[in-house]
């Protein structure tokens, strides 16, 4: 069964870090474009970064450029973000998610169950 | 950024009738070189990740029920349930992954009349 499980979410005063990790299971994890995408209290849902299968290229949405970092290690099946210089507006649940083998313009097919981060005082 | 639009916010259906929510992104979604619409819809139940329902505006990923339908091209895209389900309740969400920003529309809550 292809599975994503999310960890590292909790509580971050602003201007701190958090390190969340991707735990995949039930593919070729090394083949495939791999996503975070989130999703603030209330509202619609946002991607943040994706990277290449072998980690080579790496995107980002603007609003996160500088502050984010995301990586993998495919010898442990594993997709990380690091948050620094973390805002109130971050704020969400973040979730892992799947993208296509060749390219990155593929639709988000598999979703972990999400990590919740919240940044406040 | 592209701008993905839906509409309506929100939709009360009957069970048995259709419902059709609809989605427009500011620029085309078409690549002329492989016919192809970067634009997918995904449902959300409260408390629950989001699922692919539909890719290439008109695939059905493997799995979802044949009531679920997407058409549309370019710019202008719908999803149609054929015949509301009581489990058919949830957000509904497009998003176009043609240009490097992928971005989403801002969902529509689809409950029973």
């Amino acid at each position: 069964e292809v599975e994503l499980v999310e960890s590292g979410g909790g509580l971050v005063q602003p201007g701190g870090s958090l390190r969340l990790s991707c735990a995949a299971s039930g593919f070729n994890f090394n083949t495939y474009w791999m996503s975070w995408a989130r999703q603030a209290p209330g509202k619609g849902l946002e991607w943040v970064a994706d990277v290449k299968a072998d980690d080579s290229q790496r995107y980002y949405v603007d609003s996160v450029k500088g502050r984010f970092s995301i990586s993998r290690d495919n010898a442990r099946n594993s997709l990380y973000l690091q948050m620094n210089s973390l805002r109130s507006d971050d704020t969400a649940v973040y979730y892992c998610v799947r993208l296509g083998t060749e390219s990155r313009y593929r639709p988000m097919d598999v979703w972990g169950q999400g990590t919740s981060v919240t940044v406040s005082s | 950024d592209i701008v993905v639009t839906q509409s309506p916010d929100s939709l009360a259906v009957s069970l048995g009738e259709r419902a059709t929510i609809y989605c427009k992104s500011s620029q085309s979604v078409f690549y002329k070189d492989n016919k192809k619409n970067y634009l997918a819809w995904y449902q959300q139940k409260p408390g629950q990740p989001p699922k692919l329902l539909i890719y290439w505006a008109s695939t059905r990923e493997s799995g979802v029920p044949d009531r679920f339908s997407g058409s549309g091209s370019e710019t202008d895209f719908t999803l149609t349930i054929s015949s509301l389900q009581a489990e058919d309740v949830a957000l509904y969400y497009c998003q176009q992954y043609y240009y490097d920003t992928p971005t989403f529309g801002g969902g529509t809550k689809l409950e029973i009349k």
